[in-house]
């Protein structure tokens, strides 16, 4: 059956912390992996990944992808409050049944 | 903001009604997918439409149905309505081809069936 893993299923850091979050996935017809940040409603997209070992970064947020092992990691440096959210990882696939699979998410707490 | 209005925003039904969802395309997105998301779960895939067709379904029942207009806006229709439909239902818009994967998602409707 298709999956997609994340942990830890929740964290809590404070300020200034680095936070490492992984996402694992058994999936068929990998297309991309994708993160997404969801504060209250609406995820907001962070990254897509479609080659192994090709950081993307944008600020203090970072990720990277590994085909051969079928991870990838959302890293963030530096954290502050506003990085509160449950982080949501993604595949999509080039077909199937479904064409977008997410994981459970990982809700991250920073405390001031 | 990403441009992707959904309506309504909350809705109470009961068991057995039938609801229709709304969602507007960021401006020039021609790509639309609907998502189920349960409280403290991730999103679980409807049903994608392109250009007016559905362009893949995840494993729901026809009681959910949609449709795509000519200016990309969607629908989500759910019959029959059960208890277990209440969730926050999602819509995202993308522009298909090499960045049909980079979805915006709406605010969401908040769908609770008592």
């Amino acid at each position: 059956e298709d999956k997609v893993v994340q942990s830890p299923l929740s964290l809590v850091v404070h300020e200034g912390d680095t936070v490492t979050l992984n996402c694992s996935y058994e999936v068929t017809n990998f297309r991309s992996l994708l993160w997404y940040k969801q504060e209250k409603k609406a995820p907001t997209f962070l990254f897509m990944l479609t080659s192994s070992g090709i950081e993307k970064k944008s600020g203090r947020l970072s990720s990277i992808l590994d085909k051969k092992e079928l991870f990838s990691i959302l890293n963030i440096t530096a954290t502050q409050t506003g990085d509160s959210a449950v982080y949501l990882c993604a595949v999509a696939r080039t077909s199937g049944t479904y064409k977008y699979i997410f994981g459970t998410g990982t809700r991250l707490k920073v405390l001031a | 903001e990403t441009g992707v209005t959904q309506s309504p925003t909350h809705l109470i039904k009961t068991r057995g009604q039938q609801v229709t969802l709304r969602c507007s395309s960021q401006s020039g997105h021609n790509t639309v997918s609907w998502y189920q998301q349960a409280l403290g779960q991730g999103p679980q895939f409807i049903f994608q439409y392109y250009r007016e067709e559905e362009n893949g379904r995840g494993n729901f029942p026809p009681r959910f149905s949609g449709l795509q207009f000519p200016n990309y806006s969607s629908e989500l229709n759910v019959n029959a309505l059960e208890l277990d439909d209440s969730a926050l239902y999602l819509c995202a818009s993308s522009l298909a081809g090499t960045s049909t994967d980079t979805q915006y998602f709406g605010p969401g409707t908040r769908l609770t069936v008592l």
